[in-house]
């Protein structure tokens, strides 16, 4: 099963707002709303932005949203700060009952 | 809070295998599901398989069947679970991960508790 498709790259200015998109088939992201956002500072443990399409962990930032439409879901940081600069990954359950990752997202902020 | 904390660093011989830990502090993961999830230099992260250790039952991607075994402690109070690599070849070269989902089930609930990570080095 390929990962999930990111772009590799976006960027945007402080309190400008970047979404990234997350591609899949139907036999992950299509079908289940189990998909998963991952923020990523180099040399830290990856932290969990978004879990089952939507939700939001407690002390997460409103910032932080997603969505999904079709084989594609998406995760839209509005307001951008400097800190939001990282890499951000989506993961989604798949039809063989496994777990399927994204390639990755670079966030710049300008 | 529950922490998942990690065997140390590894240094392995192509053909040999590693076993790395992770231990709950603070609490217990018996009735959550754990995942193994690794990250090769420059790459995305990769899942390699998950448990929930009260029910003591694994499961893998294909790519990994056969070469990884996730295994939990059987104890009322769970708090360590194993994944075992075997036939280490220098492709995987990584740091891997532990983590703890939000709930156990048959889905996935995403991870929001982490290790702080093992670095296996696979080199002759």
């Amino acid at each position: 099963q390929s990962a999930l498709t990111q772009p590799a790259s976006v960027s945007g200015s402080p309190g400008q707002s970047i979404t990234i998109s997350c591609t899949g088939t139907s036999s992950d992201v299509g079908t289940y709303n189990y998909v998963s956002w991952y923020q990523h500072h180099p040399g830290k443990v990856p932290k969990l932005m978004i879990y089952e399409v939507t939700g939001r962990p407690s002390g997460v930032s409103n910032r932080f949203s997603g969505s999904k439409s079709g084989n594609t879901a998406s995760l839209t940081i509005s307001g951008l700060q400097a800190e939001d600069e990282a890499d951000y990954y989506c993961s989604s359950y798949t039809s063989r009952s496994t777990v399927i990752f994204g390639g990755g997202t670079k966030l710049t902020v300008l | 809070q529950v922490q998942l904390v990690q065997s140390g660093a590894e240094m392995k011989k192509p053909g040999s295998s590693v076993k790395v830990s992770c231990r709950a502090s603070g609490g217990t993961f018996s009735t959550y599901t754990v995942s193994w999830v690794r990250q090769a230099p420059g790459q995305g992260p990769e899942w390699m398989g998950r448990i929930i250790p009260f029910l003591g039952m694994a499961n893998y991607p294909q790519r990994f069947q056969g070469r990884v075994t996730i295994t939990a402690d059987k104890s009322p109070r769970t708090t360590t679970v194993y994944m075992d690599v075997s036939g280490l070849r220098s492709d995987d070269t990584a740091v891997y991960y532990c983590a703890r989902e939000r709930k156990g089930g048959s889905y996935y609930y995403g991870m929001d508790v982490w290790g702080q990570g093992t670095t296996v080095t696979v080199s002759s």
